[in-house]
């Protein structure tokens, strides 16, 4: 089983609206990352999260995009005004430290129309 | 307007047979690279990593190669069994880039008992 869990495993949304999709590991981590992958095409890293502040984003990560960890347990991915090119499934991936491989949850399957 | 999906390579074994997948990478900056395996409806699973000091590093029935004269990974999985039938993906980490993961196209495996 996965360290990380992922809700809602499926957010279907209409263009336009806010989506926040949630992480929530199983024990005490310190890195957090959000990836995407768009059907068919590569994965792609948004954007990781260290200290309770973003340490690296990508340019996909524009300002629709923010992270938190709002109770210092679950970390949220939201995007403010949902586009139909954001429907990808969204993982989340934690490790303890920078030296260790990411592991990843089983992702939610964002649908926008 | 129609997204274009990226066709997979595909390998097929057959049960018992290694299997051996391939990955080239872009950076030669990158230090740490790592395989992933990821079923359907799951998230990317990790499966073996390996540093760029190190040309070869065993798991348990997988081994990954590195080659960095021609920037070259590879996975090797021996004794294939129907339950390793899943996508796999190389990724690699540039030295000082916080695993954020660049990632390879992925290679579908397909065991045939």
């Amino acid at each position: 089983e996965p360290e990380v869990t992922q809700t809602p495993s499926h957010q279907v949304t209409q263009m336009g609206q806010e989506v926040i999709l949630r992480c929530v590991p199983i024990s005490n981590h310190l890195y957090f990352y959000w990836y995407r992958q768009i059907l068919g095409q590569k994965v792609e890293f948004l954007v990781s999260f260290y200290n309770n502040e973003i340490s690296e984003k990508s340019e996909i990560f524009d300002d629709q995009f923010s992270v938190e960890r709002p109770d210092g347990s679950n970390f949220t991915l939201k995007i403010r005004s949902t586009k139909l090119e954001d429907s990808a499934m969204y993982f989340c991936a934690i490790t303890g430290n920078v030296g260790s491989p990411l592991h990843f949850g089983n992702g939610t399957r964002l649908t926008v129309t | 307007g129609e997204s274009v999906g990226l066709h997979l390579p595909t390998l097929s074994v057959q049960e018992g047979d290694n299997s051996i997948i391939n990955c080239a990478y872009s950076n030669s900056a990158s230090d740490y690279f790592i395989w992933y395996k990821q079923e359907s409806g799951k998230g990317p699973q990790f499966i073996i990593d390996i540093r760029s000091n190190m040309d070869k590093r065993q798991g348990q029935r997988v081994t990954v190669l590195l080659n960095k004269t021609v920037k070259h990974l590879s996975l090797q999985i021996a004794a294939t069994q129907p339950g390793d039938s899943a996508v796999y993906f190389c990724a690699e980490n540039k030295a000082g880039n916080n695993r954020k993961l660049i990632w390879g196209l992925g290679t579908s495996l397909a065991v045939n008992p």
